[in-house]
């Protein structure tokens, strides 16, 4: 299974409330990742988990909170965001081993800030 | 500043012919270089992998080269087939530390 699952598909949410995006893969890797994509931009890195320790936090505003309850999920937990948020979340899972640093992405979540 | 630029935003090609895609980067000395394609809507999917002592990889219709000396890569399509249209963004690990950083990207659409 080499399928990295994000739900919802798309979420439009309000600036005062209070909502989350998950990921999951199965493919036992070690290495997640959150991506924000704005249209026709390329994705860029928001964090990185490592072993579900956060590894890498690229100065994302406190209103995005990154969780990993275990080697295979991946949770981002939004409150009060802003319209500029609005964007294609992207997840994101790898080995992180020296003959595999590939990244495997998720469909998205499409978020909507009103 | 480091970055990452890749020279077409959109690339037009007859079906057939072969496409060529340039990622160039600047104050970096990456171990490796990666190829994702993206469709619209869709999240970037890996394609080809090249590290920094191979000067070239293939993998069916695709062809990747690497010369660290020119700070660039090449991606070819070959027999470019109007399935090939897509986003295709260059990626580096600038640091070594799973921090990738992508391209800006080329926008190749396969003329039937």
């Amino acid at each position: 299974d080499t399928e990295v699952t994000q739900t919802p598909k798309h979420l439009v949410m309000g600036m005062t409330n209070k909502k989350s995006l998950k990921c999951e893969q199965h493919m036992g890797h070690r290495a997640m990742y959150w991506y924000k994509q704005k249209a026709k931009k390329p994705p860029e890195l928001m964090f990185v988990y490592s072993y579900e320790k956060l590894s890498i936090n690229e100065s994302v505003p406190s209103r995005f909170s990154p969780e990993c309850p275990n080697s295979s999920l991946l949770n981002l937990h939004l409150h009060a965001l802003q319209p500029e948020d609005s964007a294609l979340y992207l997840c994101a899972s790898s080995q992180g081993q020296a003959d595999s640093y590939e990244q495997y992405f998720g469909p998205g979540t499409r978020l909507t800030v009103t | 500043s480091q970055k990452i630029e890749q020279n077409s935003e959109a690339l037009n090609i007859q079906e057939g012919k072969t496409a060529t895609l340039t990622c160039n980067y600047t104050n970096y000395s990456p171990a490796y270089l990666q190829w994702y394609r993206q469709d619209p809507g869709r999240g970037p999917v890996f394609l080809l992998l090249i590290r920094e002592n191979e000067k070239e990889k293939r993998k069916e219709r695709l062809k990747v080269t690497f010369d660290t000396t020119l700070k660039q890569s090449l991606f070819h399509i070959t027999a470019s087939q109007p399935a090939d249209s897509a986003t295709y963004l260059c990626a580096l690990d600038p640091f070594g530390n799973e921090k990738l950083t992508f391209g800006t990207g080329t926008r190749l659409t396969i003329i039937p």
